[in-house]
């Protein structure tokens, strides 16, 4: 079973309006952490939020927003007031493992284009 | 403060050359993870380092792939007598210690094997 899933392989939004790329994992330890990253064409790996499993607030970081539901293991990501400059490849991951260090699963990533 | 360096930012070997993947942490970080991203796909963990200890290699394919942390100096990723297969982006990523919150990643090594 995946692990990350990742269901939309690309998306379309219009300038200054918000979007939702969609998430969902699958993990049976009760401790793990939920990461967005962007990934424009340039190729580096931008760090955008992060989300613990015990934070009961959902995480944001400035127009990014992570709309955790515990229950239903989704962590989708919303961007507000989208820019010419969200165009990119957008990856959900989740660190999980009781052995204590950072071994990071990755979905497929949404390839998000935002039109002017 | 610099952050993860990796070189080369590209790198092209014919087949059967060795390629050879340098990433150089975050001042302080001493745990370092590397992951391959093949075209049109997400990252996939292959293996994870402290200083002079592999902790976790589960994702490295068992032939040709081996890294190492050295007490002193980048960690070094080696791909021996490459493949076209093997022609992807190699990422490196760093923390401080064992859980943290984000790691920091490298902007990646484009391998090209023609």
């Amino acid at each position: 079973a995946q692990k990350i899933t990742q269901t939309q392989p690309g998306m379309f939004v219009q300038e200054k309006e918000a979007v939702t790329l969609d998430c969902t994992y699958d993990t049976s330890d009760q401790s793990y952490g939920l990461f967005w990253y962007k990934q424009p064409s340039s190729g580096e790996m931008i760090f955008l939020i992060y989300q613990g499993s015990y934070d009961e607030q959902n995480a944001t970081e400035g127009r990014y927003s992570l709309n955790f539901q515990k229950a239903r293991k989704s962590a989708n990501l919303v961007i507000s007031a989208s820019q010419l400059g969200d165009s990119a490849m957008y990856f959900c991951a989740m660190r999980e493992g009781s052995g204590g260090y950072q071994k990071v699963t990755f979905g497929t990533g949404t390839k998000l284009q935002v039109i002017p | 403060n610099a952050g993860v360096m990796q070189n080369p930012r590209h790198l092209v070997r014919r087949r059967g050359q060795e390629a050879r993947l340098r990433c150089s942490p975050m001042k302080g970080h001493s745990h370092v993870y590397w992951y391959r991203q093949l075209p049109e796909e997400g990252l996939k963990f292959m293996v994870y380092l402290q200083k002079e200890n592999i902790i976790d290699e589960s994702g490295m394919p068992k032939e040709r792939f081996s890294a190492e942390f050295p007490k002193e100096g980048p960690s070094i990723l080696r791909i021996q007598q490459v493949v076209r297969g093997d022609s992807a982006a190699y990422f490196c990523a760093s923390s401080p210690w064992r859980q943290n919150t984000e790691a920091f990643f490298g902007q990646g090594t484009r391998l090209t094997v023609v």
